[in-house]
């Protein structure tokens, strides 16, 4: 079993969709929770961080982190074409060695 | 600010070969971490430098080494390639917890 598991898609949406993106984990020592955006043929570039249970806004995107139940989730409101791309879950014991999810492919259609 | 750096892009090498690749962190992080991205995957860890030291190791066998320089740039190198060492290795340099990432260098080992 992997210590993060996050479904690959592809998953396609209308432009304006509300996206929800889920990741589960196994390992309770994770203690920090991240959200990356990779377009293709490019590095992961951070959209959110955090670090206890409850949510996160910013600006479009909101993160969801439940501890209790190792589960954690990306919301982008009102989605456009530009955010189509891979979206990496990666959780960190404090360690600085992060663990990913496989990412989840989202394409946005116009 | 410059964002974290990597050299080279591309890279084509032949079975049993070996090869550096180089990072430059963001001014002011002292934190290196290389990862391994297969096609299709989430990025792997591999190490973790600080302060020229090593902090922390993947599950990557001993062909794969890396230093950190005092200006904390760093190379990794990997010895006697495999066909299944063709991947997208990223760079990420931190300061904190938050990790960023380089454009990665892709390897192909033929």
């Amino acid at each position: 079993q992997k210590e993060v598991e996050q479904d690959p898609g592809p998953l396609s949406v209308p432009e304006g969709a509300i996206v929800s993106l889920n990741c589960t984990y196994s390992n309770s020592a994770f203690q920090y929770f991240m959200w990356y955006r990779q377009y293709s043929r490019k590095g992961p570039e951070l959209l959110m961080y955090t670090y206890s249970s409850g949510n996160k806004e910013d600006g479009r995107f909101t993160a969801q982190v439940d501890k209790s139940s190792k589960y954690i989730s990306l919301f982008i409101r009102d989605s456009q074409p530009s955010d189509s791309a891979t979206y990496l879950c990666a959780m960190d014991t404090g360690r600085r060695a992060l663990t990913f999810g496989s990412g989840t492919r989202l394409q946005v259609q116009p | 600010d410059a964002g974290v750096t990597q050299s080279p892009t591309h890279l084509i090498k032949t079975r049993g070969q070996q090869v550096t690749l180089r990072c430059s962190p963001i001014s002011g992080h002292k934190s290196v971490s290389w990862y391994q991205q297969v096609l299709g995957q989430g990025p792997q860890f591999i190490f973790q430098y600080y302060e020229k030291e090593e902090r922390g190791r993947g599950n990557f066998p001993d062909r794969f080494s890396a230093r950190q320089f005092p200006n904390y740039s760093s190379e990794l190198n990997v010895n006697a390639l495999l066909l299944g060492d063709s991947a997208l290795y990223l760079c990420a340099s931190s300061l904190e917890e938050t990790q960023y990432f380089g454009p990665g260098t892709r390897l192909l080992v033929l």
